[in-house]
């Protein structure tokens, strides 16, 4: 059964840049697509943007010129980069399979704040 | 964008009834709807895909139905286990967006 297991900082300040990747384990990395979705504290989900195996990106307008999502193959896992935060980025930030459907990590807490 | 809009944003409800969560497209997004649960504090779960395919290990008592615009999310029998938030997904186009969420309380 496949695994999505994903770190990064959980603290940054204003204008930084927030760093996550996600390993994927016990299941093919190709055939899919790789997504990244957020949660602000008691809020909806927004879909960030996704790659696939070869590198293809498909990003939400709303962030594209902030984020890169970015791929290796090698050691099946996934990344996301998002550049010049402010508190609005606080979120809990999940990476997902997008195969049939969207199957999720745990999810990481990412807060922004000076 | 395409909006997707959940009705309604709560509910509260009992034990055994039958709960029906409406989603709609501000534009036609074929069958290319899905539906999640999340529970406090966890990461959403898939239960429906393609609008009414059941998610493997997910209990019948959950259905899906709609096309075009509209869409529909039964259950039909409320256990306290489902008792959560749900959202409907579309993934006809980019970007991929998620309805507001229903929330599920306890009467």
């Amino acid at each position: 059964q496949v695994q999505l297991q994903q770190w990064g900082a959980g603290l940054l300040k204003p204008s930084e840049t927030l760093s996550l990747t996600c390993a994927v384990y016990g299941g093919s990395f190709s055939g899919y697509y790789w997504s990244w979705i957020r949660q602000p504290p008691g809020k909806g989900l927004e879909w960030i943007g996704e790659i696939n195996d070869s590198g293809s990106t498909n990003y939400n307008p709303s962030l594209k010129s902030r984020i890169i999502i970015s791929v290796d193959t090698s050691k099946n896992q996934f990344s996301l980069k998002l550049s010049s935060v402010t508190a609005a980025d606080t979120a809990v930030y999940y990476c997902a399979r997008r195969g049939k459907t969207l199957y999720w990590g745990h999810g990481t807490l990412v807060t922004v704040s000076s | 964008d395409i909006q997707m809009t959940q009705s309604p944003s709560s509910l509260s409800a009992s034990v055994g009834d039958r709960v029906t969560i409406t989603c709609r497209a501000s534009q036609g997004i074929s069958n290319y709807l899905a539906w999640f649960q999340q529970k406090p504090g966890k990461a959403p779960e898939s239960l429906i895909y393609a609008t009414s395919s059941l998610q493997s290990g997910v209990p019948s008592k959950f259905s899906g139905s709609g096309s075009g615009t509209d869409f529909t999310l039964t259950i039909s029998s409320l256990q306290p286990e489902d008792f959560a938030t749900y959202y409907c997904q579309q993934y006809n186009s980019y970007p991929l967006t998620f309805g507001g969420g229903t929330k599920v309380e306890i009467k």
